[in-house]
């Protein structure tokens, strides 16, 4: 199986920061990777997938890039609703495979 | 507008059965791969398994925790997919997502929506 690693694993922020996550998978995936937010008792949410494209109705501060084994997600000026995990998921190969997740939480 | 509703959720002691159901709405559910994912109390996501489409045959791949206990179907007609799961065990305690694939390789796919989530708890 692939292993998804995620960092960091939780970072402190502001409102109106910008903040980045790293992905990296243990193998190439091209630009099979995807990107999941989830608050606190909800179900996870599809940002980005294809590595780089927005998924419908997510607001255009987020963003994603990489290729290959390493990837990041983008939130370019955060804000409260933000607040939350983020996971990234490969989807090259069989089977798909979760990082363990980055929080965002307020500073 | 795409919806997911599990339900069947519960408590069982381990060993036992219990069914879920996942119903779809806003989408030609039979045109689109299912997956099924996982949550453990405080932990992050599991894949659980999926079903393709019947254009892809409508065949099933499971992780290798659940293969041989778990089954997932589907029923076009109603749009409600299935995951049978036997021979429950504590370590099968979690929440349990349906999500539609968008597109898929193999057996991955992303998940564009996910339903609200149905507890299981495996406990005697």
């Amino acid at each position: 199986d692939i292993q998804m690693t995620q960092s960091p694993s939780s970072v402190s922020a502001s409102v109106g920061d910008r903040v980045t996550i790293t992905c990296r998978a243990s193998q190439g995936i091209s630009s099979w990777l995807a990107w999941y937010q989830q608050k606190p008792g909800k179900a996870p949410k599809l940002l980005i997938y294809a590595a780089s494209t927005l998924h419908a109705g997510v607001p255009s501060r987020f963003s994603g890039s990489g290729s290959g084994t390493d990837f990041t997600l983008t939130i370019s000026s955060l804000q409260p609703e933000d607040f939350a995990i983020y996971y990234c998921q490969q989807a090259n190969s069989f089977p798909p495979t979760f990082g363990p997740g980055t929080k965002v939480d307020i500073k | 507008e795409v919806h997911l509703e599990e339900s069947g959720g519960n408590l069982v002691k381990p060993g036992r059965s219990l069914r879920l159901s996942c119903t779809a709405s806003g989408f030609t559910f039979g045109d689109y791969a299912m997956t099924w994912f996982r949550q453990a109390p405080g932990k992050g996501l599991e894949w659980v398994g999926f079903i393709r489409s019947k254009a892809f045959g409508g065949t099933t791949e499971y992780a290798a925790s659940v293969k041989g206990r778990f089954t997932i179907s589907r029923d076009d007609s109603k749009s409600i997919a299935y995951l049978q799961m036997n021979s429950l065990k504590t370590e099968d305690t979690a929440v349990y997502y349906c999500t539609k694939g968008k597109y898929c390789r193999g057996g991955s796919c992303y998940a564009d929506y996910w339903g609200q989530g149905n507890l299981v708890t495996v406990s005697s």
